[in-house]
């Protein structure tokens, strides 16, 4: 089944512990990508991947990390955590960079940052 | 302005009723658009990709106007399942940025 793996799906923890929510997707998408959602903000973009290797900031970097080594997975590293990084996340994978193919989308990774 | 507007919402229907949606989009170079739905605490899934010609899927229909930034959706004879958050996606800058409305509430009453 094609899809796209988040993990963990819940995860509370401390302000400055690091963490990491891993994404895989077995679809052989180019294009990954991770977003927050807040109340009354919407969906936004932290960091996108065009391909192995190529990443780049989205809307909201700030305070996060990514990497792309494979190109089934992108984790979303945050380094030193802070209440502010509450929020539900997902990742997101299209077949490629050309904007014209849709996303696909994890079940959502709900971080509370206490 | 934000890049990406739609109705606050949120609109309450009964079963049956024909709803329309409305977004708008400040970047004119924009290509590819898109409308998803997001039940509640759920990961947004694809409704329907925006055409140019404007396109339909059953009950749904997706109008697209450039020449006012627009994009529509509507959906006739509504269910009970068609409650959701419905959230226009607009491509911006050759697919490397996907812009998301902050979405408008359907909530179909039987």
């Amino acid at each position: 089944e094609a899809q796209v793996t988040q993990n963990p799906r819940y995860l509370i923890t401390v302000t400055g512990k690091k963490l990491t929510v891993t994404c895989s997707q077995n679809m052989n998408h180019e294009y990954m990508s991770w977003y927050r959602q807040d109340p009354g903000l919407g969906l936004r973009q932290i960091y996108y991947s065009m391909n192995v290797e190529v990443t780049d900031k989205g809307d909201v970097p700030e305070g996060y990390k990514v990497s792309r080594k494979e190109k089934r997975n992108f984790p979303l590293i945050l380094e030193s955590p802070s209440p502010n990084q509450t929020s539900l996340y997902f990742c997101a994978s299209s077949s490629n960079g050309q904007g014209d193919q849709p996303q696909h989308f994890g079940d959502g990774t709900r971080l509370s940052i206490l | 302005r934000k890049e990406v507007e739609q109705d606050p919402g949120p609109f309450n229907v009964p079963e049956g009723a024909t709803v329309a949606f409305n977004c708008t989009y400040s970047n004119s170079a924009s290509q590819s658009f898109f409308w998803y739905r997001q039940d509640c605490r759920k990961e947004p899934k694809l409704l329907m990709s925006v055409y140019s010609s404007g396109n339909e899927d059953g009950r749904f229909t997706a109008q697209l106007n450039r020449a006012s930034q627009y994009i529509s959706l509507l959906i006739r004879d509504s269910k009970l399942s068609d409650s959701a958050t419905y959230l226009c996606v607009v491509e911006d800058n050759y697919g490397q940025n996907f812009v998301f409305g902050p979405g408008t509430r359907l909530s179909v009453l039987p």
